[in-house]
């Protein structure tokens, strides 16, 4: 079955470093997201991407993020100069239509020190 | 702003005792999708509930939806060991075109043996 791939699993960086997360979507699926979860708590929205361009995105979502599709494969997130409360699970997800369900990756652990 | 509240936040049962788990939304939405996520683990689809009235039924889960209440049931009948993890429920906003899966707060379910 086709499956949404993250890597890496785990990040642990210094804060005020930059940092890329990368997600391979389903390959016949239009729409991605990156969502994050501190600590196995509640389910953040951060950004969605559609046609090569930011959908929505969150108050969470500022100038430090960015998010990519540099190919045709690759769906990437990139925090510019971390801080100590980035640290969380990112999980990248991606849909076939507007309103089906999604499929998520298996995340990144990020850790900021 | 839309709110997706789930009750309760933790619950703790005895094998083969049925458990209804609810989730409210606080703006019109068509869909309600439900997800189940093992500790560490992503978050795997469990029903997608398409309109008023829609019920889905997977093994010992019974998902339903009220659109005009706004309400959503997780029901589970004999509950087994291996239900035990968090489950969330998630509406999507459109606006515009634009889409957002917003989660709730997710139940923590654990079945004692």
């Amino acid at each position: 079955e086709p499956e949404v791939t993250q890597t890496p699993s785990h990040q642990v960086t210094q804060m005020g470093q930059e940092v890329i997360l990368r997600c391979v979507p389903i390959s016949n699926h239009l729409y991605f997201y990156w969502y994050r979860q501190i600590l196995g708590q509640k389910v953040e929205f951060l950004v969605s991407f559609y046609n090569n361009e930011i959908s929505e995105k969150s108050e969470i979502f500022d100038d430090q993020f960015l998010v990519e599709r540099p190919d045709g494969s690759n769906f990437t997130l990139k925090i510019r100069s971390t801080k100590l409360e980035d640290s969380a699970m990112y999980f990248c997800a991606s849909s076939r239509g507007p309103n089906e369900k999604l499929f998520f990756g298996s995340g990144t652990q990020l850790s900021v020190l | 702003e839309l709110k997706v509240e789930q009750n309760p936040l933790f619950l703790s049962m005895q094998e083969g005792k049925n458990y209804t788990i609810y989730c409210n939304y606080s703006t019109t939405s068509d869909r309600l999708y439900w997800y189940r996520q093992d500790p560490g683990k992503s978050l795997e689809s469990l029903f997608v509930l398409l309109s008023n009235g829609a019920v889905k039924q997977e093994g010992r889960l019974m998902a339903s939806l009220d659109t005009k209440a706004r309400l959503s049931t997780l029901h589970i009948t004999a509950a087994v060991h291996d239900l035990s993890a968090t489950y969330f429920c998630a509406v999507i906003r459109t606006t515009s075109g634009t889409y957002k899966y917003i989660f709730g707060t997710g139940t923590r379910l654990k079945v004692l043996a």
